[in-house]
């Protein structure tokens, strides 16, 4: 089976703090596809970041960054210099061979950033 | 521009009644999908499709149906065999089907039992 846990319901920082929101993944898949989604008050889930199980890299996007490791089952999503404007829930979700078409999606991590 | 449009923003539904919420792409895109969102859960897949007139259950299937006539468009209705039907409902679309894609949401409706 495969499963999402995102085992921080909610973080709260202070604007400028980096944070770090943990995403641990099961499956026994061999090609599958992790993906980050932002959640802001509005409601509409915002694509962040794909990434496919045979690259490990790192990526930056600007102050968001990702750290995928196979061997903890971890994609794990750093904001640098948190922003009001990050407030927001974000998912984490698994997408996999024996899934087809059906992306699981972990709990969710409420982040509030305050000014 | 292109994107997902739901409609209503909120949904009022009586006791036995049905009701439907609406979901509208122009993204050109074959694969649409019906999530439910409830507080502190992530979401729960209801129904998707992957190309016009083809859709398959997804794991709470029951107590909703969709159709699916044009590649458009994919309304979900919420039928009085739902017995809890209060949560937020999302609708995605991807440009195909399969695991690599990523899905594009729309802003959502929310439903309340009157």
């Amino acid at each position: 089976a495969q499963k999402v846990t995102q085992a921080q319901t909610e973080i709260s920082v202070v604007e400028k703090e980096d944070v770090t929101l943990d995403c641990v993944y099961e499956t026994r898949d061999t090609t599958y596809y992790l993906f980050w989604y932002k959640q802001p008050p509005s409601g509409e889930l915002v694509f962040l970041i794909r990434r496919n199980s045979f690259d490990e890299q790192n990526e930056i996007s600007g102050r968001y960054s990702w750290n995928f490791q196979k061997s903890t089952s971890s994609f794990n999503f750093t904001i640098t210099a948190s922003q009001v404007v990050d407030s927001a829930v974000y998912f984490c979700a698994l997408s996999g061979d024996t899934g087809g078409f059906k992306t699981i999606f972990g709990a969710g991590t409420r982040l509030f950033v305050k000014a | 521009d292109g994107g997902i449009t739901q409609s209503p923003k909120y949904l009022f539904r009586k006791e036995g009644q049905n009701v439907t919420l609406s979901c509208e792409q122009n993204l050109n895109h074959d694969a649409m999908y019906w999530y439910r969102q409830d507080p502190g859960q992530g979401l729960r897949l209801i129904y998707y499709s992957q190309i016009v007139n083809d859709f398959q259950k997804g794991d709470i299937a029951e107590g909703y149906s969709v159709s699916r006539e044009k590649k458009e468009s994919f309304p979900l209705t919420v039928t009085s065999a739902q017995k809890n039907p209060t949560a937020f409902y999302l609708c995605a679309s991807s440009l195909a089907g399969g695991l690599r894609e990523t899905q594009y949401f729309g802003p959502g409706t929310r439903l309340l039992v009157l």
